[in-house]
């Protein structure tokens, strides 16, 4: 019972392709997002969502596009992917502030461009 | 623009030993400071937070020291385990007033822990 799973795991894909990794929860909680660790465990925020709305969009090529279809899936889709996208993207979620504001993050979806 | 410097970036310490991780930050907006903790091929998990009206909190054998006047916040591991090796990320809430505030994440640093 994964609080929030995504997939895939691994994705190798070539240059210029387009692709996909999606997110779902089941904490029931109302705010996801989408952050980036690069090769040097560096963790940035790219998106966040609020009950199916946009809040942060962070400085992001417009290659990256969220999506998300209701409250508990936050799905990523990159577009003519390049060598600099290989990373590893997590997805999160959140309580309301007022409640602690935990973000608690999936394991992981580790993307390599060849 | 960094806004959350973290310092070491790896650190060995002895089993048995005092593991000790030190953070500061620049936006006095920041109101909630968690640290994560991240194993290999694992997401970052929620170790332990603090909030800047409170100059310390323990659980357990962790420990985050917070000085607002100086805008530092500090990691303590006592009695540290081979078990606690990972990489450690401090952070920072940063209030977007829109109900999804997102954390400002310090670079980690790299614990080792000897046996």
């Amino acid at each position: 019972d994964t609080a929030v799973s995504q997939t895939p795991k691994y994705l190798v894909t070539q240059m210029g392709n387009d692709k996909s990794i999606k997110c779902e929860q089941n904490l029931g909680h109302d705010t996801m997002y989408w952050y980036k660790q690069d090769s040097k465990k560096f963790l940035k925020i790219m998106f966040s969502y609020n009950n199916k709305e946009l809040i942060i969009n962070e400085t992001v090529p417009n290659r990256f596009s969220p999506k998300s279809p209701d409250k508990a899936h936050l799905n990523l889709h990159i577009n003519s992917l390049e060598l600099g996208d290989s990373a590893v993207y997590f997805c999160a979620s959140s309580q309301p502030k007022s409640s602690g504001n935990t973000i608690y993050f999936g394991e992981g979806s580790w993307l390599t461009v060849v | 623009q960094q806004q959350v410097k973290q310092s070491p970036q790896s650190l060995i310490v002895q089993k048995g030993g005092i593991s000790i991780i030190n953070c500061a930050y620049e936006n006095t907006a920041f109101d909630y400071f968690p640290w994560y903790q991240q194993f290999p091929g694992k997401g970052p998990a929620l170790l332990i937070a603090i909030r800047p009206d409170v100059s310390e909190k323990k659980e357990g054998r962790f420990t985050i020291s917070f000085n607002k006047s100086a805008k530092q916040f500090s990691l303590h591991i006592m009695d540290s385990q081979p078990g606690d090796s990972a990489t450690y990320f401090c952070a920072a809430r940063t209030p977007t007033g829109g109900g999804a505030d997102g954390l400002t994440f310090g670079k980690g640093t790299h614990l080792i822990i000897q046996p």
